[in-house]
């Protein structure tokens, strides 16, 4: 069964360093997604992509972060200059997006810490 | 921002019982809602879902109903089994776009 890949599954840094989270999606999936968790908090949206450019972003989505799809399969999400609220389990997601159906499949997961 | 909220962060279930798990939602723009369940240092896996358009959608033992007027979701589970006990999120949208996701319910079913 496909499934959404990510890694690595635990990324370590100090803050201020640039981190770049790799995702593959489904491969005819068209849109993709970043989401965190900080733990003991809700997931929240981050980013959403489709047609190779952003769809939308949220407030936590600030010039810190950016996402790219460099080639047909990977999706990416670096942050330029990590902080230690950056610390979260970062997840990417994707979906097929057809007529009525707009289920999100989810990815294992990234755990970045920052120290 | 609340717009999802799962108001029971636990339940505790008896094995073979039904497990019914409780989502309340105010932004009447939403019109897809979905169930996810969540382990420990795993990402959430996609259980079941619903359009607005229906009241109700079953997938082997899960049940998902909606109640539009009271903004209202649950999720049936039964009967309930040992391998159920994870964290369930209920989520919504507005079609293909972000999902808004609840606390989470973390349930736990009995032997």
């Amino acid at each position: 069964e496909p499934e959404v890949t990510q890694t690595p599954s635990h990324q370590v840094t100090q803050m201020g360093q640039e981190v770049i989270l790799r995702c593959v999606p489904i491969s005819n999936h068209l849109y993709f997604y970043w989401y965190r968790q900080i733990l003991g908090q809700k997931v929240e949206f981050l980013v959403s992509f489709y047609n190779n450019e952003i769809s939308e972003k949220s407030e936590i989505f600030d010039d810190q972060f950016s996402v790219e799809r460099p080639d047909g399969s990977n999706f990416t999400l670096k942050i330029r200059s990590t902080k230690l609220e950056d610390s979260a389990m970062y997840f990417c997601a994707s979906s097929e997006t057809s007529q009525h159906t707009y289920e999100q499949y989810f990815g294992p997961g990234t755990r970045l810490t920052v120290t | 921002d609340q717009q999802v909220k799962q108001n029971s962060p636990s339940l505790s279930v008896q094995e073979g019982r039904i497990s019914i798990l409780n989502c309340d939602y105010t932004n009447s723009m939403f019109d897809y809602f979905l169930w996810y369940k969540k382990y420990p240092a795993e990402g959430p896996t996609f259980l079941i879902s619903i359009s607005s358009i229906k009241d109700k959608n079953e997938d082997g033992r899960f049940t998902v109903f909606l109640n539009k007027s009271a903004k209202h979701l649950s999720l049936h589970i039964v009967p309930s089994q040992p391998g159920d006990s994870a964290v369930y999120f209920c989520a919504a949208s507005e079609g293909a776009q972000k999902l808004v996701f609840g606390q989470g319910t973390r349930l736990t079913i009995n032997p």
